[in-house]
């Protein structure tokens, strides 16, 4: 079974340009999450997508967004880029049913952003 | 104060040793635990989940949770070079559904 698979692996972009980020969840799992990962922060929380719908957000300011496609497929937007966005951005799919029933969440391997 | 406390380490071992990392929370709500661990340009791998207090143990892995100290720690036995990596505490409550509170991340070193 494929895991979970973000492209693109490396970015580049510079202070005020957008960008988009890819996730192909596992197949058959419903649910996807996105966290920022930075030295300084660690791992944070951005949102999480189950059945196309948003089910929990982070405290993240709005510029940063996301969608799920009806395949599970997911995607995160940076708008108006800073340099403090740069970072490792990871996916995580899960079946859906949530942590509590013992769920895993696996991750991806991240997209890592650099803002210049 | 941030919600979950991690030691960044990093904590360098022989091979062989036992590896002790631990974690403290403030939430009292939190009820399931987590340990991952990350490998150099990875995402992180589950090695253990916890529900509420107690020990779980997989292997060489054993995981304690003391909920009343709101303490979580995870020990790993006989050591090796392949356990060099980032571990990460990670915790959650019901109503978080899968939005995980991670610590900062302990680096391990295990030398040969």
């Amino acid at each position: 079974k494929a895991g979970v698979t973000q492209t693109p692996r490396y970015l580049i972009k510079t202070r005020g340009q957008q960008v988009t980020l890819s996730c192909s969840p596992i197949s058959g799992h419903r649910s996807v999450s996105w966290y920022q990962q930075t030295p300084g922060q660690g791992l944070q929380f951005l949102f999480e997508y189950f059945s196309e719908t948003q089910r929990n957000k982070g405290n993240f300011p709005g510029r940063f967004s996301g969608r799920q496609f009806s395949n599970s497929r997911s995607e995160m937007n940076v708008s108006t880029l800073e340099l403090g966005d740069s970072a490792l951005y990871l996916c995580a799919s899960s079946p859906g049913q949530g942590i509590a029933t013992n769920e895993k969440l696996f991750f991806g391997s991240g997209t890592q952003l650099s803002v210049l | 104060q941030k919600e979950v406390e991690q030691d960044p380490g990093p904590l360098s071992v022989p091979e062989g040793a036992i590896v002790s990392l631990n974690c403290t929370y403030s939430n009292s709500a939190f009820q399931y635990f987590m340990w991952y661990r990350q490998y150099s340009r990875k995402g992180p791998e589950l090695l253990m989940y916890t529900y509420s207090s107690g020990n779980k143990e997989d292997g060489r892995f054993t995981a304690q949770v003391d909920k009343s100290s709101k303490y979580i720690s995870l020990f790993i036995r006989d050591s090796q070079p392949s356990d060099s990596a980032t571990y990460l505490c990670a915790m959650s409550f019901m109503e978080y559904g899968n939005k995980l509170v991670f610590g900062a991340g302990t680096i391990l070193r295990v030398k040969s």
